[in-house]
């Protein structure tokens, strides 16, 4: 079965510098989520999309953008890097909106040197 | 105030024992779904199971079972016969319905399990 898509699957990057991160959904979810997680922490929720409109905001930074595109894949625009934006960046996607289960990709790791 | 907790930071026990996952929410809402995910050392999040608020049966699958109380605010994750590759940090989540939106999940700190040969 198709899973969610992520890329690229590693990402190297000075401070100050910025970053695209893509995520392509399972065919025909509607819903696509991003998290990030932490070295040892918990994914932590960054910003949702349901049909292309962004329908929720967690703790992401103003230095951040993300949005969904007419195919429904997404892309979050991280700008002014810092080193503490050095994580694990996890797309999900959904049918159904937020009683589905997530299923997330496998995860886009960024190094802020 | 923390909506998910997992009180265990990590569990180390021989394969074959049986271990128990503890969970406990909290949350106003009378509609909202709980689940667990599975983050192996390869770092993918693999999604176990989905409970609603208003399914309150036990379930099994295989070597793994949930105990879902309301009473106690408790989502339990019981794996029976452990083996070494089911090592990894299982994290327990909540989904608060706010009206329809794509809420994001909030996860609760995590449980490293280790199985030891």
């Amino acid at each position: 079965a198709a899973g969610v898509i992520q890329s690229p699957r590693h990402l190297i990057k000075e401070k100050r510098e910025t970053a695209t991160l893509k995520c392509y959904p399972i065919p025909r979810h509607d819903t696509v989520y991003w998290y990030q997680q932490g070295p040892g922490q918990d994914p932590q929720f960054l910003i949702s999309f349901y049909e292309k409109m962004q329908s929720d905001k967690g703790s992401i930074p103003d230095r951040f953008s993300a949005q969904q595109f007419s195919d429904y894949h997404s892309e979050l625009n991280m700008s002014s890097l810092e080193l503490g934006d050095s994580a694990l960046y996890f797309c999900a996607s959904s049918s159904q909106g937020w009683n589905s289960p997530l299923h997330f990709g496998n995860g886009t790791r960024l190094t802020v040197t | 105030a923390q909506k998910v907790t997992q009180a265990q930071t990590e569990i180390s026990v021989v394969e074959k024992e049986d271990v128990t996952l503890d969970c406990v929410y909290e949350t106003r809402d009378t509609t909202y779904y709980l689940f667990w995910y599975k983050q192996p050392p390869s770092g993918e999040l693999v999604f176990l199971i989905r409970r609603n608020s208003f399914d309150e049966q036990n379930e099994i699958s295989g070597r793994y079972s949930w105990n879902f109380q309301k009473s106690t605010s408790s989502f339990n994750f019981t794996i029976t016969a452990s083996q070494v590759v089911d090592s990894a940090v299982y994290f327990c989540a909540l989904s608060e319905y706010s009206g329809g939106g794509a809420d994001g999940l909030t996860f609760g700190k995590g449980t490293h399990l280790i199985i030891q040969p």
